[in-house]
């Protein structure tokens, strides 16, 4: 049984250029969430997406955006990019919703901007 | 604001020992209490889970505590592997499902 899939695994963009970053969730699992998590630091909040709907949003600018497909799949995608954008985002799916329900990380998606 | 706030940043341990690593939080209203595995470069893998009601669990020789009251939690990693060697993350969820407060982690390296 396949786990969260993240794709693709390494990119190096140039500054202000955009880039899409794409997540298969465990199947079965509704709910996804996006991660970003710079060298050294835990991981921040970006987005949790669940049957398509954007159900939370943390601290981060309009350039961030995300969207989930009726597969569940999902995709972050961030405009113009920073040097500061550089790090590893990592998503995480879930069966539901609901409070306590686990939550499994995919292997993430290293970004460097140069 | 939620905050959490692991200690120690590091940890060097020989192969074979015990060790204690910390998680104190300020997030409210709580919901539960996770503790990550992370190794280099991969994504993170669940340790255990805790809600209110639960002040101890155990995965093979990782035992979590959590005390609600003092809002402190440790993982405790018994007889330590080489294996063991990656960053513990301690991530705290508030009764909003979509908000999880992730600490920066303890850095362990386990020497032979």
């Amino acid at each position: 049984d396949a786990g969260v899939t993240q794709s693709p695994t390494h990119l190096i963009k140039t500054r202000g250029q955009q880039v899409t970053l794409r997540c298969s969730p465990i199947s079965g699992h509704k709910s996804v969430s996006w991660y970003q998590q710079v060298l050294g630091q835990g991981p921040q909040f970006i987005f949790q997406y669940y049957e398509k709907e954007e159900r939370g949003r943390g601290n981060f600018p309009d350039r961030f955006s995300a969207r989930q497909f009726p597969n569940y799949s999902s995709e972050l995608n961030v405009n113009a990019l920073l040097l500061g954008d550089s790090a590893l985002y990592l998503c995480a799916s879930s069966l539901e919703l609901l409070m306590n329900t686990e939550a499994f990380f995919g292997q993430g998606t290293r970004l460097t901007v140069v | 604001k939620n905050q959490v706030e692991q200690s120690p940043q590091s940890l060097i341990i020989l192969e074979g020992k015990n060790c204690t690593l910390q998680c104190n939080y300020t997030v409210s209203p709580f919901s539960n209490l996770r503790w990550y595995k992370q190794d280099t470069g991969r994504g993170p893998v669940s340790l255990t889970i805790m809600t209110f009601s639960e002040n101890t669990k155990s995965n093979g020789r990782y035992t979590a505590t959590l005390d609600a009251d003092t809002k402190q939690s440790s993982l405790h990693i018994t007889a330590s592997q080489l294996s063991d060697s990656a960053s513990y993350i301690c991530v705290v969820s508030d009764t909003n499902a979509g908000k999880s407060t992730f600490g920066d982690g303890t850095t362990l390296t386990v020497k032979p």
